[in-house]
């Protein structure tokens, strides 16, 4: 049963702390995505990567966030450094096929305090 | 500005019961709309997936049908069940593929 993978689930930090997150694409997936949750904006895109290259991260905050594809089989979002308003559930998603039109398969999130 | 409203935020009805949540889109040109169910403390998971040219389409006891025309999507679920108690978000693409426009979504809970 293939799987989005992320890691940390839970994750606790200090302002100004740095946060790495970790997603494992279901294998064969060529396009990984980010998205941010929180209770007052709903679901955000953040970035968009198509066989490893960044084809779209005009959702994220470009002066702490980064995202990158090390290999086919890992993906990180990084934030530095982290403030109380990055509090929030973080997604990742993988998908077979290019481009937004095609199912993205998510994966449990990893749910960010930032104190 | 494009943009995704659904209604209502919120509904609480008995198992077994059928209902409706309504999604209005101002995103045009589009390329396809979509529809997601989201359980407490999960990723949400894709239940349809319809380009503009689709009136209708299901995936078990959840139809989605869609009107190009007045922008609105509406989602039925039939004979709700316990575990039909999630989050439903709406979501439009826009033609270029570019772009994804989120609704805010329905919280659903079904009530024995």
């Amino acid at each position: 049963d293939a799987r989005v993978t992320q890691t940390p689930r839970h994750k606790v930090t200090e302002m100004g702390q740095e946060v790495t997150m970790r997603c494992q694409p279901i294998l064969g997936h060529n396009t990984v995505f980010w998205y941010r949750q929180t209770m007052m904006q709903g679901l955000e895109l953040l970035a968009y990567f198509r066989n490893r290259a960044p084809l779209d991260d005009s959702g994220m905050p470009k002066d702490r966030f980064s995202a990158e594809m090390p290999d086919a089989t890992l993906a990180t979002l990084k934030i530095q450094p982290s403030e109380p308003r990055d509090s929030a559930v973080y997604f990742c998603a993988s998908g077979p096929l290019a481009g937004y039109t095609d199912t993205q398969y998510f994966g449990p999130g990893t749910r960010l305090t930032v104190l | 500005k494009n943009q995704v409203e659904q209604s209502p935020q919120s509904l609480i009805i008995l198992e077994g019961k059928n209902c409706t949540l309504q999604c209005n889109y101002t995103v045009s040109p589009f390329s396809n709309l979509r529809w997601y169910k989201q359980d407490t403390g999960r990723g949400p998971v894709s239940l349809t997936i319809m380009t503009f040219s689709e009136n209708t389409k299901s995936n078990g006891r959840y139809t989605a049908t869609l009107d190009a025309d007045t922008k609105q999507s509406s989602l039925h679920i039939t004979a709700s069940q316990l575990s039909d108690s999630a989050s439903y978000i709406c979501v439009v693409c826009n033609q270029a593929g570019t772009a994804l426009i989120f609704g805010k979504g329905t919280t659903l809970s079904v009530s024995s």
